[in-house]
């Protein structure tokens, strides 16, 4: 069972820029979680898919937003970057049969964004 | 005061002892909790789920709530060099998944 892929692995952005992240969950899976992070903050939760609708969202600003296709696929997009976009982006997939989060999340490789 | 609270360590524990890392949270209402392993530049994988008071093992790892305290904790028996890693408390509040910020742990040879 293929587990939880994420696109592009690393990139590099300037200021200003917008960046879009993919991540492809394990099939089945109908919650894709996006988490930022970095050294000082750890793990922060930025929003939750479910069944294409956002259900949860973090304390990010507007700049972050994300979407999920109805084949569970997820993207989330950071415009008008800053230096402080620099991290680490996981996404995360849960079964989520029954709705509420479980909690067990299968994290992909992430993507690591540097921003200059 | 910050979510979930975890010393970040690291905690160094020689091999065959048992280790035991600690997590406090914030949330009263919480329900269920979480230990995920992380790797040096991997990413986290859940190792431990609980959601009722008192204590659950798998193999070596044996998670304790005590929701009362507001208190999470891990242990590890007869550590294994491979258990060196950052361990990652999290919870669950209103549905969504909140991690702290990681206790590294080192076992020592």
């Amino acid at each position: 069972k293929a587990g939880v892929t994420q696109t592009p692995r690393y990139l590099i952005k300037t200021r200003g820029q917008q960046v879009t992240l993919s991540c492809s969950p394990i099939s089945g899976h109908r919650s894709v979680s996006w988490y930022q992070q970095t050294p000082g903050q750890g793990l922060q939760f930025l929003f939750e898919y479910f069944s294409e609708t956002q259900r949860n969202k973090g304390n990010f600003p507007g700049r972050f937003s994300g979407r999920q296709f109805s084949n569970s696929r997820s993207e989330m997009n950071v415009s008008t970057l800053e230096l402080g976009d620099s991290a680490l982006y996981l996404c995360a997939s849960s079964l989520n049969v029954q709705g509420p989060n479980t909690g067990e999340l299968f994290f992909g490789e992430g993507s690591r964004l540097t921003v200059l | 005061q910050k979510e979930v609270e975890q010393n970040s360590g690291p905690l160094s524990v020689p091999e065959g002892a048992i280790a035991s890392l600690n997590c406090t949270y914030s949330d009263r209402v919480s329900q269920s909790f979480f230990w995920y392993r992380q790797y040096s530049g991997k990413s986290p994988e859940l190792i431990m789920s609980i959601y009722s008071n008192g204590d659950k093992e798998d193999g070596r790892f044996t998670a304790q709530l005590n929701k009362a305290s507001q208190y999470v904790s891990l242990l590890i028996r007869d550590s294994q060099p491979s258990d060196s890693a950052t361990y990652l408390c999290a919870v669950n509040r209103d549905d969504k998944i909140i991690f702290g910020k990681g206790t590294r742990l080192h076992i020592l040879p």
